[in-house]
């Protein structure tokens, strides 16, 4: 099993430009989570879902989409970038434990 | 105010010693997960706890849903131990919040 995979590993985006950073598992789990995580904070919860065709906000949703139209993939849609989105972005999956993918650095410019 | 605190924020021990961090919260949860961090990033699930104690090798976890706190133990402490530990709750509805962790380091 690869577990959780994220793509890309590290981007830099200009302000306004769109993205998609990808997740995918291959557990077969109906959990998946996106979080950002900041220097010196804690991790932030942006959006999860709970299964397939089934997707909410978490604490800081604002300019993110996702979508879940299957139950291996959660794609995170940022539409203007803007610099307080530079971050480290975490996608995890659950049934109990939580896996983590390695994480996508973004710097927005 | 954070739901999730964690203390200390610091913690440098000598290699063997018994190490304590602790994790209180004010919201409630249906589990409590305890995370390690590597020095590269990299996030690894230790325990999910909600109720009384689990542990893994030398890692203990403690949980006391009345007092809304949570302890994490490491025994003989090890270089290899050195990394971010960080507490998280579930709440009902599946979201979680986080600590800022604890960072720890184990000298030889």
């Amino acid at each position: 099993n690869a577990g959780v995979t994220q793509t890309p590993k590290f981007r830099i985006l200009k302000i306004g430009q769109s993205m998609t950073l990808q997740c995918t598992q291959d557990m077969n789990h109906n959990y998946m989570y996106w979080y950002r995580q900041d220097p010196g904070m804690g991790l932030k919860l942006i959006y999860y879902s709970v299964g397939a065709g089934i997707t909410d906000k978490g604490e800081v949703p604002n300019g993110y989409n996702v979508s879940r139209s299957t139950t291996e993939d959660f794609p995170l849609r940022l539409e203007l970038a803007a610099p307080s989105q530079t971050s480290v972005y975490f996608c995890a999956s659950r049934e109990e434990t939580q896996y983590f993918g390695p994480g996508t650095r973004l710097l927005v410019l | 105010k954070n739901e999730v605190e964690q203390s200390p924020q610091n913690l440098t021990a000598q290699e063997g010693e018994f190490i304590t961090i602790n994790c209180s919260y004010s919201v409630g949860i249906s589990a409590l997960h305890w995370l390690q961090q590597h020095p590269g990033g990299g996030i690894v699930s230790l325990f999910m706890l909600s109720s009384g104690k689990k542990k893994h090798g030398r890692l203990i976890a403690t949980i006391n849903i009345q007092e809304k706190h949570s302890s994490l133990h490491i025994t003989a402490s090890h270089p290899r131990d050195s990394a971010v530990y960080i507490c998280a709750v579930m709440r009902p509805g599946n979201q979680f919040y986080f600590g800022t962790g604890t960072s720890l380091t184990v000298i030889p």
